[in-house]
Order: structure tokens, then sequence, then C-alpha cells
């Protein structure tokens, strides 16, 4: 079992709808949650990060974090065509080298 | 504020040659981290340093590969006698001390080995 697991999609919605992406994880330590965005042929994008469980909202993105269920969500609302792109999420503890998990990332298409 | 810089951004070696990667961290940055990302494939840690010392190397092969970030200057990936399964995105990313969730990244370097 991947200590990440994120569904590869495609997701394709079209332009105006809310996106949601998802994460599970098997490692309770993990203390720091991201996630990325990353453009075809591009190096990621830190779009946000959370600090153990809660919610987080930046503008059109929100972050939720449920460490009782080892789940973590990335919601996109008013999704736009430039929102398509991979979205990573990722995972870190606290010490121990501060390794850093990655999932495999979910495609995202927004259709104009 | 110049970003994590990464070169050259496209390598290309023949089997049996080696590959030198550099990476500069953002300016106030002093911890790196490098990655590996195959095809169609999620972001792989291979190794975390800070100035003249490693600190993870955990996600690093035990042969061929080898990373440093000196006192001075980029840190370096190498990888000696490369084989075609090394072709791959090799990413850097730079963050603040102890702040692994502050990671920015660069561009890549793109290696294809013939």
């Amino acid at each position: 079992q991947k200590e990440v697991e994120q569904d590869p999609g495609p997701l394709s919605v079209p332009e105006g709808a809310i996106v949601s992406l998802n994460c599970t994880y098997s490692n309770s330590a993990f203390q720091y949650f991201m996630w990325y965005r990353q453009y075809s042929r591009k190096g990621p994008e830190l779009l946000m990060y959370t600090y153990s469980s809660g919610n987080k909202e930046d503008g059109r993105f929100t972050a939720q974090v449920d460490k009782s269920s080892k789940y973590i969500s990335l919601f996109i609302r008013d999704s736009q065509p430039s929102d398509s792109a991979t979205y990573l999420c990722a995972m870190s503890e606290i010490g121990g080298g501060f390794k850093t998990i990655f999932g495999a990332g979910t495609r995202l298409f927004v259709k104009a | 504020n110049a970003g994590v810089m990464q070169n050259p951004r496209h390598l290309v070696r023949r089997r049996g040659q080696e590959a030198r990667l550099r990476c500069s961290p953002m300016k106030g940055h002093s911890h790196v981290y490098w990655y590996r990302q195959l095809p169609e494939e999620g972001l792989k840690f291979m190794v975390y340093l800070q100035k003249e010392n490693i600190i993870d190397e955990s996600g690093m092969p035990k042969e061929r590969f080898s990373a440093e970030f000196p006192k001075e200057g980029p840190s370096i990936l190498r990888i000696q006698q490369v084989v075609r399964g090394d072709s791959a995105a090799y990413f850097c990313a730079s963050s603040p001390p102890g702040r692994p969730e502050t990671q920015y990244f660069g561009p890549g370097t793109r290696l294809l080995v013939l």
C-alpha cells in the first residue's frame, strides 16, 4: 500500500463547476499537508498548506484535512480553463528529516 | 527575488556518462530537496540537504547517485554511469530551515539517456 493515494483522473468539468480533489494516506505521523499545481512540463507550484487538521481558504481554493479519517481535500470554486493542470497532494512529518511524500497527481481539465 | 533556478533545463547523455544537475535555491532559503519524476508518475523524494550537510538521503539509490550542497555555490545532484532508466525530470525545491510545507520548486532538468 502506498503511503499516499491519489486518484490520477483525468477529471473533466465544465467551466464554473466546483472541483473536489482528494488524497488518502496511511502514515498517522504526517502533520503538514500541501497542495501543488503542476502545468505540463513545468515545476510544481505551491498552492496551499495546512498544519494538522482543519480548513484553510485562499480565494477560490479551500483545503481540508481530516486526520481521523486520514483524508485531505482541495476544493476549487468557479473553476476556470486556466485551472487545467495536474494537482499533487503532499505530506510531511515533523522531524524525521522532513521527508515529503507526494501523491501521483490528479489531472484536471476545465472545459470552456 | 529570483525563484529556484536549475540548470541545465535539458540534458542528453549516453549510457555510461556522468550527469551533473545544478540547483540554486531561493534567496534566504538554506534547505534544498531533490525529487525525480517519471512520466505519468508523482514526485519521488530523493534527498534533503542543508549547506554542507545531508539531512535525509533515504530516497537516493544506493549506487551511482550522490548529492551535495557546498558552503558556496549551488547544490549538485550527480549521477554516474547513467543508464536509460535514469531518464526523468529532476526537480529541486528549496525552503527556509524546518519549513517543509513551504517548498518552492525550480523548473526542473529533463535528463534523457540515449
